[in-house]
């Protein structure tokens, strides 16, 4: 059962422009949703994370947008440039308060083309 | 502060064998999580460990199994290796308290199986 789904599969974006990436999730159980940015040969690396007393979260170019009732969150990207050009995973999991925070469950993942 | 390692980098087996694969945490990590990376089925959890025990576990079969240490390390070992294991299987890391539901991720070991 895939309880965290990610669209689109891929994306193609020029230089400059706004790049998001949806995903929804099933288990409301789910309190701690991090966005990973991975790169060919390497581990994914965090790239920002939100919980869901907030609505919205941004660092930098990177922003969040968490919808609780739509059980829904996206990856927005401004100003996106060649160099985040990457695979983006959408991931869920059980924080506060209980134990199952050592386990991802990862969206299936985008793979984004910034064009020069 | 060194980042999370993975050894080896890269595997290549054949179908029978048995794997054993290690991670060392980054430093004052106690928590260590496995995972499956291969391009249809995408990232998928194995197990985590905490304190030498293992606190939460995926949907696997038993030929895949781990252990830690007391020096937090850790180490996945898979038997019997079928053709579908080739994947690449990443460890994270994370702390205890505060932000303990960041993982940190190593490179991970990249196994083929022939």
């Amino acid at each position: 059962q895939q309880q965290v789904k990610q669209s689109p599969q891929s994306l193609i974006v020029q230089k400059g422009g706004i790049s998001i990436i949806n995903c929804a999730y099933e288990n409301t159980a789910f309190d701690y949703f991090p966005w990973y940015q991975q790169f060919p040969g390497k581990g994914p690396a965090l790239l920002i994370a939100i919980r869901p007393d907030v609505s919205e979260k941004k660092e930098g170019r990177f922003t969040i947008s968490f919808n609780k009732s739509a059980k829904q969150f996206s990856l927005h990207i401004m100003d996106s440039q060649p160099g985040d050009s990457a695979t983006y995973f959408c991931a869920a999991s059980i924080g506060a308060g209980g134990t199952s925070y050592g386990k991802l469950t990862f969206g299936q993942g985008t793979i984004l083309t910034v064009h020069p | 502060k060194a980042g999370v390692t993975q050894t080896p980098r890269y595997l290549i087996k054949t179908r029978g064998q048995q794997v054993t694969l290690s991670c060392s945490p980054i430093s004052g990590h106690r928590s260590v999580s496995w995972y499956q990376q291969t391009p249809g089925q995408g990232l998928q959890f194995l197990f985590e460990y905490f304190s030498e025990t293992q606190r939460n576990k995926g949907n696997f079969p038993g030929r895949f199994s781990g252990r830690q240490f007391s020096n937090s390390r850790s180490e996945m070992n898979v038997s019997t290796l079928e053709l579908g294991d080739s994947a690449l299987y990443l460890c994270a890391s994370s702390r205890q308290g505060r932000d303990r539901e960041t993982q940190y991720f190593g490179p991970g070991t990249r196994l083929l199986v022939l």
